[in-house]
């Protein structure tokens, strides 16, 4: 099972300010990696597939990079609405799917 | 628009059965491989199966293998899990997701899911 392990657990930023999240797989997934939103109380919105490639109506603040085992979400000006649980997902090697833990991005 | 909406939840004793659905607006379930994820309460989210357009290939996590049946009904657009033999852990909001092909991309990906539906395990 490919365990993937996202850093920070909690990142706390300024609307405006840049993001970086962290998604490390234990094997290599090639690119075969997707991002999650997650608002509180509601269902996961797929943002990145593919590592790097923003699904349908995903603002182009949010990017995303990396191939093998080493993986970045990227969101270049924080907006209140980014405020979130972010997840990696991996599909190189299934199954199992396998998410992440997740990051929480909040308000400083 | 594309929607797909849970129902079925609840609260069940331990070693109980349930059985979700997930039922498709705006698109035809049948073109489309199936997911249940679930996410226990303030935790992260776990795979629990896949059933592909025609049945023909399924797959479970360890943790529902064997308590845990997938099926699908493409003439009413609908998706189900069986649950059965419940416990404590199974706890959480469980989620339909379709598996959508993006032009280029060798993998389908969760697109959309469904607001999910409560499950509360307890005596």
């Amino acid at each position: 099972e490919i365990v993937l392990t996202q850093s920070p657990a909690t990142l706390s930023l300024s609307p405006g300010e840049r993001a970086t999240l962290s998604c490390r797989a234990s094997q290599s997934v090639r690119s075969y990696l997707a991002w999650y939103q997650q608002k509180p109380g509601q269902a996961p919105r797929l943002l990145i597939y593919d590592a790097s490639k923003r699904a349908t109506g995903i603002p182009a603040r949010f990017s995303g990079s990396g191939s093998g085992t080493d993986f970045t979400l990227t969101i270049s000006s924080l907006e209140p609405e980014d405020f979130a649980v972010y997840y990696c997902q991996q599909r190189a090697n299934w199954p199992p799917l396998t998410f992440g833990g997740g990051t929480k991005v909040e308000i400083k | 628009e594309v929607q797909l909406v849970e129902s079925g939840g609840g609260l069940v004793h331990p070693g109980g059965s349930l059985r979700l659905s997930c039922e498709g607006s705006g698109l035809t379930m049948s073109r489309y491989s199936m997911n249940w994820v679930r996410q226990a309460p303030g935790k992260g989210l776990e795979w629990l199966s896949y059933i592909t357009t025609l049945s023909t290939t399924i797959y479970y996590a360890d943790s529902v293998k064997g308590r845990f049946t997938i099926s699908r009904d493409n003439a009413k657009n609908a998706l189900y899990l069986q649950m059965n033999d419940l416990r404590d852990e199974d706890t959480a909001v469980y989620y339909c997701a379709r598996d959508f092909s993006y032009s280029g991309s060798y993998w389908d990906w969760f697109d959309p899911w469904g607001p999910g539906t409560l499950v509360i395990v307890s005596s």
